[in-house]
């Protein structure tokens, strides 16, 4: 079964720090993975998404991920953090199994301090 | 506008009682799912839909129920058997391998 494991439930960054999100998964065949957002009070949204390619993705607002297969990991990386990106940040794989389904991770709640 | 409508907003259940959450969406997608989301524990799928008249069981479908008669439609169905229903509701959309979109959500309360 899919399992999405994301290593830091709370991160506390001042404005300008760099940011690390760690998420691994438990899946043996090929896999979609992908990073969502929710910003208070608003929807889930896409930050970005991995199926095959460059290991390394491009997202939104100046984040990026990237998949390492041998580790079953795809962390979450921005070089600055703004006062704008405390939101909650989700981890989640989509595989075929028998069937397309999403599992999310517990989700990183951050918060920027300005 | 396409998108996804989840109704209500706000729900108050009493013991014992069972209620059904609405989700409709008009984005044409195949898939549908519905997860619920408690603090700290991220989102847990309760039941998807691939396709019209088929649907699974996620990973926390006790107490629970779903049907999909129509492409548009996955009601979910919060039965008196799930002991702790208080959560937050969230109903997607997607196709196969796709993002999902997402809707506004029901919040669920026991009386």
């Amino acid at each position: 079964a899919q399992s999405v494991s994301q290593h830091n439930h709370h991160v506390i960054l001042s404005e300008a720090a760099s940011l690390e999100l760690g998420c691994n998964y438990s899946y043996g065949g090929t896999v979609n993975l992908f990073w969502y957002v929710q910003y208070p009070g608003q929807h889930l949204q896409l930050l970005l998404k991995y199926f095959s390619g460059d290991p390394l993705v491009k997202g939104i607002k100046g984040f990026e991920a990237e998949f390492i297969k041998s580790k079953f990991s795809f962390n979450l990386r921005k070089p600055s953090v703004q006062w704008s990106d405390t939101a909650e940040y989700f981890c989640a794989v989509n595989a075929d199994t028998g069937g397309f389904k999403t599992i999310f991770g517990a989700g990183t709640r951050l918060f920027v301090k300005a | 506008d396409g998108g996804i409508t989840q109704s209500p907003k706000y729900l108050f259940r009493k013991e014992g009682q069972n209620v059904t959450l609405s989700c409709e969406q008009n984005l044409n997608h195949d898939a549908m799912y519905w997860y619920r989301q408690d603090p700290g524990q991220g989102l847990r799928l309760i039941y998807y839909s691939q396709i019209v008249n088929d649907f699974q069981k996620g990973d926390i479908a006790e107490g629970y129920s779903v049907s999909r008669e129509k492409k548009e439609s996955f009601p979910l169905t919060v039965t008196s058997a799930q002991k702790n229903p208080t959560a937050f509701y969230l109903c997607a959309t997607g196709q196969r391998d796709q993002p999902q979109h997402f809707g506004d959500g029901t919040r669920l309360s026991i009386l």
